[in-house]
């Protein structure tokens, strides 16, 4: 059965530091995109980042260029979120998600992304 | 960056009705849009794929159709579990923009 599980979350001052982690089970995490998506309390969904396979391609939501990054260990089978200069409005829960693209699915290779398998997420507050 | 607007942010409906929401890009996205369901403490999932395809598993009550700019997620009869927030993402360019969301309530 295909899951992703997140942990790391918790409570952080302004200005402080959280890595998120997510380990992937069931299916071969080498071969797919990852993402990161977010949701503040009681608000909707909010896309932050995601890689690629071997990690050479990131990318990034502009709230957070340059104070999150992503990362991957393909042995390990898991994915990161380091998360630094914490501000209250990165308060939010944050899912890991698998992004099938390019992928055949029912006889067609779609090229863009599909988010097919969440998380549970894990939650993020931050506040002093 | 391509805004996403749904409507209506929430509605009510009986179990049986048949139900539309829209959701429309401020560009161009041809087909690359995907809708998701979301229940209270629950992660989204996956309902439908560029704009039209049905996720394995989810039921054929649940359908979607548009191109370009204009799309519509409909449930052709309301089931008490489909009660949820439904959410639409464009998936054409980054950052990967998500619909505001509309919550389907019961009547």
């Amino acid at each position: 059965e295909v899951q992703v599980e997140e942990s790391g979350g918790g409570l952080v001052q302004p200005g402080g530091s959280l890595r998120l982690s997510c380990a992937a089970f069931g299916f071969t995490f080498s071969s797919y995109w990852m993402d990161w998506v977010r949701q503040a309390p009681g608000k909707g969904l909010e896309w932050v980042a995601n890689i690629n396979q071997d990690g050479s391609d990131k990318n990034y939501v502009d709230s957070v260029k340059g104070r999150f990054t992503i990362s991957r260990d393909n042995a390990k089978n898991s994915l990161y979120l380091q998360m630094n200069s914490l501000r209250a409005e990165d308060t939010a829960v944050y899912y890991c998600v698998r992004d099938r693209r390019n992928f055949l699915v029912r006889g067609v290779i779609i090229t863009r992304a599909q988010f097919d398998s969440w998380g549970q997420g894990t939650l993020v507050t931050v506040s002093s | 960056d391509i805004q996403m607007t749904q409507s209506p942010s929430s509605l009510s409906a009986s179990v049986g009705d048949r139900v539309t929401i829209t959701c429309r890009a401020s560009q161009s996205i041809t087909s690359h849009l995907s809708w998701y369901q979301q229940k209270p403490g629950k992660s989204p999932k996956l309902l439908i794929y560029v704009a039209s395809s049905l996720q394995s598993g989810v039921p054929s009550r649940f359908s979607g159709s548009g191109s370009g700019t204009d799309f519509t997620l409909t449930i052709s009869t309301l089931q008490p579990e489909d009660f949820a927030t439904y959410y639409c993402q464009q998936t054409y360019s980054t950052p990967l923009t998500f619909g505001g969301g509309t919550k389907v309530e019961i009547k």
